[in-house]
């Protein structure tokens, strides 16, 4: 089946970790984006891909880094620097085509204590 | 910033129309409408998107007004599969290889028995 993975559903972690969610897609497509959701809240976008090897800032970038070497993987790191980690990860990709709606996939919880 | 008002909260009775609106004053000639709709704890699920014509797929309609500063989202026969929150989203063009989508606020939608 075609889809975005993103492992795993629920992660614990002590303040002061880096710690790295995985988001893998098999839909061929070329951009992948990396958002976080609050309790209540909106989606607001950390960081976005538009292509292997090149990524770009989002609205709340500072505390996280990513990397894109394989189209089909795109890895955030939820660094130590980030204030408020804890929050619902929302990984997402978008093909070519002219319609470039993007799919989710079902999230991570990070929780960090 | 959001691109995108709606409304925080509606109701409907199960089995009549949803319609769900969505400002967007500031949308510009190339940026396109969309609609997503995210169950409790899931990733947000596509459901369709316009340009300036009114469209209507198997989930739902969309109702653009002629100077494009609004939408109407329909659901023709909703049902309790229906609640969630609903997002519209104007989809922006940036410079260089860029297509952020910016969320709004989200409408939830409550399909009353």
């Amino acid at each position: 089946d075609g889809g975005i993975t993103q492992s795993p559903k629920y992660l614990f972690r002590k303040e002061g970790q880096n710690v790295t969610l995985s988001c893998e897609q098999n839909l061929n497509h070329d951009a992948m984006y990396w958002y976080r959701q609050d309790p209540g809240q909106g989606l607001r976008l950390i960081y976005y891909s538009q292509i292997v090897n090149d990524f770009q800032k989002g609205d709340i970038a500072e505390g996280y880094s990513v990397s894109r070497e394989k189209k089909e993987s795109f890895p955030l790191t939820v660094t130590s620097a980030q204030k408020n980690p804890t929050a619902f990860y929302l990984c997402a990709s978008s093909g070519t085509a002219s319609s470039y709606e993007q799919y989710f996939g079902p999230g991570t919880r990070l929780t960090v204590t | 910033d959001a691109k995108t008002t709606q409304p925080p909260s509606m109701d409907c009775a199960e089995g009549r129309a949803a319609n769900l609106p969505c400002n967007h004053s500031t949308i510009s000639g190339n940026e396109y409408v969309y609609w997503y709709r995210q169950i409790h704890s899931q990733g947000p699920q596509y459901i369709i998107h316009g340009l300036k014509n009114n469209e209507t797929n198997e989930m739902a309609s969309l109702i653009i007004t002629e100077d494009r500063k609004s939408s109407t989202l329909i659901l023709p026969h909703a049902t309790l599969r229906d609640t969630a929150v609903y997002y519209c989203i104007v989809r922006v063009a940036t410079s260089g290889t860029g297509n952020q989508f910016y969320f709004g606020t989200g409408t939830s939608l409550t399909v009353i028995p």
